[in-house]
């Protein structure tokens, strides 16, 4: 069964330095997301891309983040210079036509900032 | 401002009981309604999805929606000890095709 999958699984950092997460979603979807869950709250959305471009943003997704697809197969969310308050499980996910709006997420990455 | 409620929880249930889970919306334009479950430090898994009024049966799961109450629910027949996980609602606006997400209910299933 096609999945998403995420890179890496957890990664620590210090406070002030920058974080790549990687994702490959499913090969034949078109929508892909980033979304956020610290520790005992609310999945949060932070990004949505369709077509090389951002379609919608949250507060939460200011400055210090950007999404980019390198090439055909990778979706990536860069935090510019991490804060502790950045520590949280990421999660990506991808839809196929957008129209259902059933989302698929990946396993997650965990950042820890120290 | 959306938003998504859910009762946090615990709800406990004993094996073989029906589970009910609730969920209420503030977005009246919402159109598109998903259940997801979440194991303990796992991500979100789709369980059902449901667009439109009435029920939608998915073995042993039921989708109901009630648009004028802004009311979503999921039923659980047949509760098992590996249904017992954080339950979350998420709903999809009329414009754009992000999710929000309700806090979660945990549900809890003792054999």
């Amino acid at each position: 069964e096609p999945e998403v999958t995420q890179t890496p699984s957890h990664q620590v950092t210090q406070m002030g330095q920058e974080v790549i997460l990687r994702c490959v979603p499913i090969s034949n979807h078109l929508y892909f997301y980033w979304y956020r869950q610290i520790l005992g709250q609310k999945v949060e959305f932070l990004v949505s891309f369709y077509n090389n471009e951002i379609s919608e943003k949250s507060e939460i997704f200011d400055d210090q983040f950007s999404v980019e697809r390198p090439d055909g197969s990778n979706f990536t969310l860069k935090i510019r210079s991490t804060k502790l308050e950045d520590s949280a499980m990421y999660f990506c996910a991808s839809s196929g036509t957008g129209e259902t709006g059933e989302l698929f997420f990946g396993e997650g990455s965990r950042l820890t900032v120290l | 401002q959306k938003e998504v409620e859910q009762n946090s929880g615990p709800l406990s249930v004993p094996e073989g009981a029906i589970a009910s889970l609730n969920c209420t919306y503030s977005d009246r334009g919402s159109q598109s309604f998903f259940w997801y479950r979440q194991y303990s430090g796992k991500s979100p898994e789709l369980i059902m999805s449901i667009y439109s009024n009435g029920d939608k049966e998915d073995g042993r799961f039921t989708a109901q929606l009630n648009k004028a109450s802004q009311y979503v629910s999921l039923l659980i027949r047949d509760s098992q000890p590996s249904d017992s996980a954080t339950y979350l609602c998420a709903v999809k606006g009329n414009a754009g095709n992000m999710l929000t997400f309700g806090g979660g209910t945990r549900l809890m299933v003792k054999p």
